[in-house]
Protein backbone atom coordinates (compact mmCIF):
# COMPACT_ATOMS: atom_id res chain seq x y z
CA UNK A 1 0.00 0.00 0.00
CA UNK A 2 1.18 3.54 -0.72
CA UNK A 3 1.84 5.56 1.53
CA UNK A 4 1.03 9.44 1.81
CA UNK A 5 2.70 11.45 -1.04
CA UNK A 6 3.96 14.43 -1.19
CA UNK A 7 5.39 16.72 -3.31
CA UNK A 8 7.89 18.50 -4.73
CA UNK A 9 10.37 17.40 -1.81
CA UNK A 10 12.22 20.18 -2.12
CA UNK A 11 11.61 23.88 -3.18
CA UNK A 12 13.57 27.01 -3.23
CA UNK A 13 11.55 30.58 -3.82
CA UNK A 14 12.74 34.08 -3.40
CA UNK A 15 10.49 35.58 -0.78
CA UNK A 16 7.37 37.85 -1.73
CA UNK A 17 6.76 34.73 -4.50
CA UNK A 18 3.82 32.54 -4.45
CA UNK A 19 4.64 28.30 -3.30
CA UNK A 20 2.23 25.63 -3.65
CA UNK A 21 2.52 22.07 -1.75
CA UNK A 22 0.68 19.22 -3.11
CA UNK A 23 -0.52 15.90 -0.96
CA UNK A 24 -1.78 12.99 -1.92
CA UNK A 25 -3.54 10.97 1.14
CA UNK A 26 -3.50 7.25 1.78
CA UNK A 27 -6.61 5.55 0.13
CA UNK A 28 -9.37 5.22 2.20
CA UNK A 29 -8.17 8.40 5.04
CA UNK A 30 -10.92 10.33 5.63
CA UNK A 31 -8.41 12.99 7.69
CA UNK A 32 -5.59 15.00 6.41
CA UNK A 33 -3.15 17.08 8.58
CA UNK A 34 -0.73 19.50 7.45
CA UNK A 35 2.26 20.55 9.63
CA UNK A 36 5.28 23.15 9.50
CA UNK A 37 8.46 21.78 10.99
CA UNK A 38 11.18 24.41 12.01
CA UNK A 39 14.39 24.03 11.83
CA UNK A 40 15.40 22.39 15.52
CA UNK A 41 11.63 22.02 16.43
CA UNK A 42 8.60 19.58 16.37
CA UNK A 43 6.30 19.75 14.11
CA UNK A 44 3.58 22.56 14.69
CA UNK A 45 -0.40 21.85 13.45
CA UNK A 46 -1.49 24.34 10.68
CA UNK A 47 -4.73 22.57 9.74
CA UNK A 48 -6.89 19.36 9.97
CA UNK A 49 -9.78 18.56 7.72
CA UNK A 50 -12.38 15.79 7.86
CA UNK A 51 -13.15 14.95 4.38
CA UNK A 52 -13.16 17.97 2.86
CA UNK A 53 -13.82 19.94 5.93
CA UNK A 54 -11.58 22.25 7.70
CA UNK A 55 -12.26 21.45 11.35
CA UNK A 56 -9.39 23.18 12.81
CA UNK A 57 -7.58 25.95 11.10
CA UNK A 58 -6.88 28.08 14.48
CA UNK A 59 -2.77 27.67 13.80
CA UNK A 60 -3.03 28.45 10.29
CA UNK A 61 -1.67 32.33 9.21
CA UNK A 62 -4.49 32.79 7.37
CA UNK A 63 -3.43 36.37 5.64
CA UNK A 64 -0.59 34.38 3.44
CA UNK A 65 -1.52 31.09 4.10
CA UNK A 66 -4.42 28.83 2.43
CA UNK A 67 -5.34 25.54 1.93
CA UNK A 68 -7.79 23.41 0.46
CA UNK A 69 -8.66 19.44 0.40
CA UNK A 70 -11.48 19.19 -2.93
CA UNK A 71 -13.17 15.87 -3.27
CA UNK A 72 -12.00 15.29 0.34
CA UNK A 73 -9.18 13.15 -0.99
CA UNK A 74 -5.68 15.57 -1.82
CA UNK A 75 -5.07 18.32 -0.58
CA UNK A 76 -2.74 22.12 -1.41
CA UNK A 77 -1.24 23.89 0.74
CA UNK A 78 -0.46 27.66 -0.80
CA UNK A 79 1.75 30.12 0.77
CA UNK A 80 1.41 33.71 -0.71
CA UNK A 81 3.66 35.88 -1.10
CA UNK A 82 6.37 33.79 0.90
CA UNK A 83 8.35 35.15 3.98
CA UNK A 84 11.97 34.52 4.82
CA UNK A 85 10.29 32.59 8.19
CA UNK A 86 8.70 30.74 5.78
CA UNK A 87 11.53 28.14 5.24
CA UNK A 88 10.99 24.94 6.74
CA UNK A 89 9.75 21.40 6.22
CA UNK A 90 5.88 21.23 5.32
CA UNK A 91 4.52 18.16 6.31
CA UNK A 92 1.63 16.05 5.60
CA UNK A 93 -0.33 13.47 7.38
CA UNK A 94 -3.13 11.61 7.09
CA UNK A 95 -5.68 9.10 9.15
CA UNK A 96 -8.29 6.64 8.81
CA UNK A 97 -10.32 8.15 11.46
CA UNK A 98 -9.57 11.76 13.65
CA UNK A 99 -7.02 9.93 15.64
CA UNK A 100 -3.34 11.33 16.29
CA UNK A 101 -2.20 7.70 16.81
CA UNK A 102 -3.17 6.54 13.84
CA UNK A 103 -1.94 9.10 11.51
CA UNK A 104 0.84 8.59 8.75
CA UNK A 105 2.82 11.25 7.65
CA UNK A 106 4.45 11.60 4.14
CA UNK A 107 8.37 12.63 3.59
CA UNK A 108 7.28 16.52 3.59
CA UNK A 109 8.70 19.20 1.76
CA UNK A 110 11.52 21.13 2.71
CA UNK A 111 11.03 24.74 1.58
CA UNK A 112 13.98 27.33 1.60
CA UNK A 113 13.12 30.71 0.55
CA UNK A 114 16.38 33.09 -0.06
CA UNK B 1 6.31 29.68 26.14
CA UNK B 2 6.49 25.35 25.42
CA UNK B 3 3.93 23.40 26.45
CA UNK B 4 5.87 20.50 25.59
CA UNK B 5 9.70 19.84 26.31
CA UNK B 6 12.24 17.47 25.66
CA UNK B 7 14.91 18.70 27.40
CA UNK B 8 17.41 16.64 26.11
CA UNK B 9 18.53 17.70 22.21
CA UNK B 10 20.76 14.31 22.15
CA UNK B 11 21.14 11.07 24.05
CA UNK B 12 24.06 8.17 23.29
CA UNK B 13 23.34 4.91 24.46
CA UNK B 14 25.53 1.61 24.17
CA UNK B 15 23.76 -1.11 21.94
CA UNK B 16 21.95 -3.59 24.20
CA UNK B 17 21.57 -1.09 27.03
CA UNK B 18 18.47 0.64 28.07
CA UNK B 19 17.85 4.21 26.46
CA UNK B 20 15.34 6.61 28.57
CA UNK B 21 13.73 9.46 26.47
CA UNK B 22 12.19 12.23 29.07
CA UNK B 23 9.69 14.54 28.26
CA UNK B 24 7.63 17.24 30.70
CA UNK B 25 4.64 18.92 30.17
CA UNK B 26 2.79 22.14 31.44
CA UNK B 27 -0.36 21.78 30.31
CA UNK B 28 -2.73 19.60 32.47
CA UNK B 29 -5.43 19.55 30.14
CA UNK B 30 -3.33 17.34 27.98
CA UNK B 31 -5.26 13.79 28.69
CA UNK B 32 -3.32 12.06 25.68
CA UNK B 33 0.70 11.52 25.46
CA UNK B 34 2.42 9.95 21.93
CA UNK B 35 6.05 9.24 21.01
CA UNK B 36 6.92 9.41 17.11
CA UNK B 37 10.45 8.24 16.13
CA UNK B 38 12.11 10.17 12.72
CA UNK B 39 14.31 9.12 10.23
CA UNK B 40 16.16 11.67 8.37
CA UNK B 41 14.10 12.83 5.16
CA UNK B 42 11.35 11.01 6.49
CA UNK B 43 7.99 12.21 7.87
CA UNK B 44 7.56 11.14 11.57
CA UNK B 45 6.27 7.19 12.76
CA UNK B 46 4.09 6.41 15.73
CA UNK B 47 5.75 4.54 18.22
CA UNK B 48 3.58 4.63 21.18
CA UNK B 49 1.20 6.47 23.11
CA UNK B 50 -0.48 6.17 26.70
CA UNK B 51 -4.05 7.46 27.64
CA UNK B 52 -3.77 9.87 31.14
CA UNK B 53 -5.74 7.38 32.80
CA UNK B 54 -2.66 4.67 32.88
CA UNK B 55 0.57 5.19 34.02
CA UNK B 56 2.08 2.64 31.68
CA UNK B 57 1.97 1.42 28.43
CA UNK B 58 4.23 -1.32 26.87
CA UNK B 59 4.38 -2.59 23.56
CA UNK B 60 7.43 -4.97 22.37
CA UNK B 61 10.74 -3.52 23.36
CA UNK B 62 8.83 0.06 24.08
CA UNK B 63 7.57 1.15 27.18
CA UNK B 64 6.28 4.54 27.79
CA UNK B 65 5.56 5.66 31.57
CA UNK B 66 3.42 8.44 32.82
CA UNK B 67 3.83 10.54 36.42
CA UNK B 68 0.95 12.85 36.36
CA UNK B 69 1.13 14.34 39.32
CA UNK B 70 4.96 15.20 38.27
CA UNK B 71 3.43 15.94 34.68
CA UNK B 72 6.21 13.98 33.21
CA UNK B 73 6.67 11.30 30.54
CA UNK B 74 9.57 8.54 29.36
CA UNK B 75 10.20 6.49 27.26
CA UNK B 76 12.35 3.33 27.78
CA UNK B 77 14.02 1.37 24.92
CA UNK B 78 15.50 -2.05 25.86
CA UNK B 79 17.34 -3.56 25.01
CA UNK B 80 18.51 -0.35 22.32
CA UNK B 81 19.29 -1.86 18.74
CA UNK B 82 21.46 0.67 16.21
CA UNK B 83 17.97 1.04 14.09
CA UNK B 84 16.66 3.23 16.99
CA UNK B 85 18.75 5.64 16.32
CA UNK B 86 16.55 8.80 15.44
CA UNK B 87 14.93 11.80 16.35
CA UNK B 88 12.43 11.16 18.94
CA UNK B 89 9.48 13.18 19.35
CA UNK B 90 6.80 13.66 22.23
CA UNK B 91 3.70 14.93 21.54
CA UNK B 92 0.15 15.72 23.76
CA UNK B 93 -2.97 16.26 22.89
CA UNK B 94 -6.62 17.61 24.64
CA UNK B 95 -9.48 16.76 23.23
CA UNK B 96 -11.76 19.96 23.38
CA UNK B 97 -14.93 20.78 22.57
CA UNK B 98 -16.17 20.50 18.83
CA UNK B 99 -14.02 18.15 18.37
CA UNK B 100 -11.02 20.69 17.89
CA UNK B 101 -8.78 18.46 19.71
CA UNK B 102 -5.18 20.13 19.75
CA UNK B 103 -1.79 18.40 19.43
CA UNK B 104 1.80 20.10 20.59
CA UNK B 105 4.82 18.55 20.09
CA UNK B 106 8.31 18.88 21.29
CA UNK B 107 11.60 19.70 19.98
CA UNK B 108 12.67 16.22 19.66
CA UNK B 109 15.33 14.00 21.32
CA UNK B 110 18.42 12.55 18.88
CA UNK B 111 19.01 9.19 20.30
CA UNK B 112 22.53 7.59 19.07
CA UNK B 113 22.87 3.72 19.51
CA UNK B 114 26.78 3.28 20.00
CA UNK B 115 27.83 -0.25 19.06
Amino acid sequence: EAGVVQSPRYKIIEKKQPVAFWCNPISGHNTLYWYRQNLGQGPELLIRYENEEAVDDSQLPKDRFSAERLKGVDSTLKIQPAELGDSAVYLCASSLYSSYNEQFFGPGTRLTVL
Amino acid sequence: DQQVKQNSPSLSVQEGRISILNCDYTNSMFDYFLWYKKYPAEGPTFLISISSIKDKNEDGRFTVFLNKSAKHLSLHIVPSQPGDSAVYFCAASAVQVNRDDKIIFGKGTRLHILP
